[in-house]
């Protein structure tokens, strides 16, 4: 079965730094692209960013693109999330989500990891 | 960037048909995803590549997508149904996921 379980930093002020883990199991962890998807307090789901199985290439959205820094270790089966320059609106549920294939979708999720930045 | 918009809010009776919109340019040319996701719980994937169910979503849930517009369909809606959908996409353009507004569906 496949398990995708989010921790780490979930309080931090404004202009600081927070790093998000996301550890996985029950699958082949170096096929599969990963993702990051966040959803601030009673608002929608907002795609962050994606990564490639290898690392090469990285997608992330207008919003954190220059503050956020995904990357993975294949070696751990782990995917990460590095977030600096923390800003208010940045408060939100983090789940780190695995497609099914190609562009099929994100069928697995994480419970989610709530972020706070504030002063 | 590419935006897919939804209706923030949808009422059907139970037992009725719910249609739940996805409008985004040229949708129809994207393979559209479908979420369901209930309060304080992770989104469930309901419909994948515009009209296919995982295994365990019930036959009642169903989708199309053309033109510009994508739908998904709750056939005899059930209170266990009430929930919110989201549609998503994947803009090419700009290589980057895009999630519609969501909609919430109340069945009573």
């Amino acid at each position: 079965e496949v398990y995708l379980v989010e921790s780490g930093g979930s309080v931090g002020r404004p202009g600081g730094s927070l790093r998000l883990s996301c550890a996985t199991s029950g699958f082949k962890f170096e096929d599969f692209d990963m993702s990051w998807v966040r959803q601030r307090p009673g608002k929608g789901l907002e795609w962050v960013s994606v990564i490639n199985w290898n690392g090469a290439i990285r997608s992330y959205a207008d919003s954190v693109r220059g503050r956020f820094t995904i990357s993975r270790d294949n070696a751990k089966k782990s995917l990460f999330l590095q977030m600096n320059s923390l800003r208010a609106d940045d408060t939100a549920v983090y789940y780190c989500a695995r497609e099914g294939g190609y562009n099929y979708g994100y069928v697995y999720w994480g419970q989610g990891r709530l972020v706070t930045v504030s002063s | 960037s590419y935006v897919l918009s939804q209706p923030p809010s949808l009422s059907v009776a139970p037992g009725k048909t719910a249609t739940i919109t996805c409008g985004g340019d040229i949708i129809g040319t994207k393979s559209v995803h479908w979420y369901q996701q209930r309060p304080s719980q992770a989104p469930v994937l309901v419909i994948y590549h515009d009209n296919l169910r995982p295994s365990g979503v019930p036959e009642r849930f169903s989708a199309s997508n053309s033109g510009n517009m994508a739908a998904l369909t709750i056939s005899g809606a059930e209170v266990g149904d009430e929930a919110d959908y989201y549609c998503q996409a994947w803009d090419s353009g700009s290589d980057h996921g895009v999630f519609g507004g969501g909609t919430k569906l109340t069945v009573l």
